[in-house]
């Protein structure tokens, strides 16, 4: 299986940060890297697909990115309504792999 | 636009199996639900995600090797649904369940898949005794 780690595990930010999450695949992907925003006790959400394409209705204040197997996740101005967890998944070879989370909170 | 609603039983003693249901609104399997794959994620409570399982219109299915053994994916295209079976379930099965949708792209998008686009709203199964 592909492993998917994700740093930071957490952590803490003000409205209007700059914020950035890695992940990396332990192998080649392909650029098929997927993030997801969840919320407490809700359903993951799609924020961006293929590595940096953003999904429909995502704000544009999202961005990801590529080098090699290492992913970034960029919100470029934090919002209120940006705190939550962010998971990474791999969808290039089955089982499609997630990282275990980064969760964003309010300093 | 595709949307999901998943039902089934919440609570199951161990060594019993979990069966929950997905249905698909928005859409039919003959037209345009075929560039999908259904998924099953899973989450146990204070943890991260885990991949299941997907099937295909036609009835093609991945597994989580973790999984296999236990885990049978269906559709029934003449409902608009696709189904989780897990057996044998212990207390490590207690987990919110969700159906998702893995979109597929195409040649002319030169896109393999979009990711797990749109998600169920999830359904809490916990085993207990």
């Amino acid at each position: 299986d592909i492993q998917m780690t994700q740093s930071p595990s957490s952590l803490s930010a003000s409205v209007g940060d700059r914020v950035t999450i890695t992940c990396r695949a332990s192998q080649s992907i392909n650029s098929y890297l997927n993030w997801y925003q969840q919320k407490a006790g809700k359903a993951p959400k799609a924020l961006i697909y293929a590595a940096s394409s953003l999904q429909s209705g995502v704000p544009s204040r999202f961005s990801g990115s590529v080098s090699g197997t290492d992913f970034t996740l960029t919100i470029s101005s934090l919002q209120p309504e940006d705190f939550a967890t962010y998971y990474c998944q791999q969808t290039y070879i089955t089982p499609f792999t997630f990282g275990p989370g980064t969760k964003v909170d309010i300093k | 636009q595709v949307q999901l609603q998943q039902w089934g039983a919440g609570l199951l003693k161990p060594s019993e199996t979990l069966s929950l249901t997905c249905t698909i609104y928005g859409g039919s399997f003959s037209g345009s639900f075929s560039p999908y794959y259904w998924t099953w994620i899973r989450q146990p409570p204070g943890k991260g995600l885990e991949w299941i399982g997907e099937i295909s219109h036609s009835g093609i299915s991945n597994y989580n090797p973790s999984l296999e053994s236990r885990v049978t994916l269906s559709v029934d295209t003449s409902k608009n649904q696709f189904s989780l079976r897990l057996t044998s379930v212990t207390a490590a099965d207690t987990a919110v369940y969700y159906c998702a949708t893995l979109r597929l792209g195409d040649t002319i998008s030169g896109v393999l898949n979009y990711g797990l686009d749109v998600w169920g709203q999830g359904t809490t199964v916990t085993v207990s005794s």
